[in-house]
């Protein structure tokens, strides 16, 4: 079955701080990859997606996304963090009709 | 020009009730789907229909009814609600291509409360 993890629950970096969230998958083809965004109070906001070709995408705000067939994983990456970067962070799989999300990840944006 | 809106977007009521949330896309998706998040933020799939098509029925109770009228409108009914459906119900839409699955795009959410 497929799934998705994210290890890190909470994460707190400080303002100007690079970034790293993990997100590791488990399916048996090649995956649609995504990373949404969720302010507080506020629906998923699409990232950047990653479906074929290149591995390492660029998205808005400032985000990029590296696939890594071999480690099964689809880190999200940022060189310096905003206090507006400050949200709950999802990555998801796509397959055929179904998204599985992870359990996300929290970002705290120290001043 | 918002793209998926759903209302309302708060919910209180008793234990017993019956309630509906409703959504609309204007983005021309054929697909359309509703997901409840609890409150550990988890987002799970609980229906999905294509061209108002039921396509994607997860471990869900019957309580919960969804209902599209049309490619653009994704209706969830909820009947004899219970402590535990309270949650943040979002709905999403996208284009299937190919067979396969393209991006989503959300609504900003309804949060029930059941009292």
């Amino acid at each position: 079955a497929q799934s998705v993890t994210q290890p890190d629950i909470h994460i707190t970096v400080s303002e100007g701080a690079s970034l790293e969230l993990r997100c590791n998958y488990s399916y048996g083809a090649t995956p649609y990859l995504f990373w949404y965004v969720q302010s507080p109070g506020q629906g998923l906001q699409l990232l950047l997606k990653y479906f074929s070709g290149d591995t390492l995408v660029q998205g808005i705000k400032g985000f990029e996304a590296e696939f890594k067939r071999s480690q099964s994983s689809f880190n999200l990456r940022k060189p310096s963090v905003h206090w507006s970067d400050a949200a709950e962070y999802f990555c998801a799989v796509g397959h055929f009709n179904k998204f599985y999300f992870g359990s996300g990840t929290k970002l705290n944006v120290k001043p | 020009d918002t793209a998926v809106s759903q209302t309302p977007k708060y919910l209180v009521t008793q234990m017993g009730n019956d309630k509906s949330i409703k959504c609309e896309q204007n983005l021309g998706h054929d697909t359309m789907y509703w997901y409840k998040q609890d409150s550990k933020k988890f987002l799970k799939i609980m229906f999905s229909y294509n061209n108002k098509e039921l396509i994607i029925n997860e471990t869900v109770p019957n309580r919960f009814s969804p209902k599209s009228p049309d490619k653009a409108h994704l209706n969830l009914h909820i009947n004899s609600l219970e402590l535990g459906d309270s949650a943040v119900y979002f709905c999403a839409s996208s284009q299937r291509t190919s067979g396969s699955i393209g991006e989503q795009f959300f609504g900003p959410g309804t949060r029930l409360t059941v009292l």
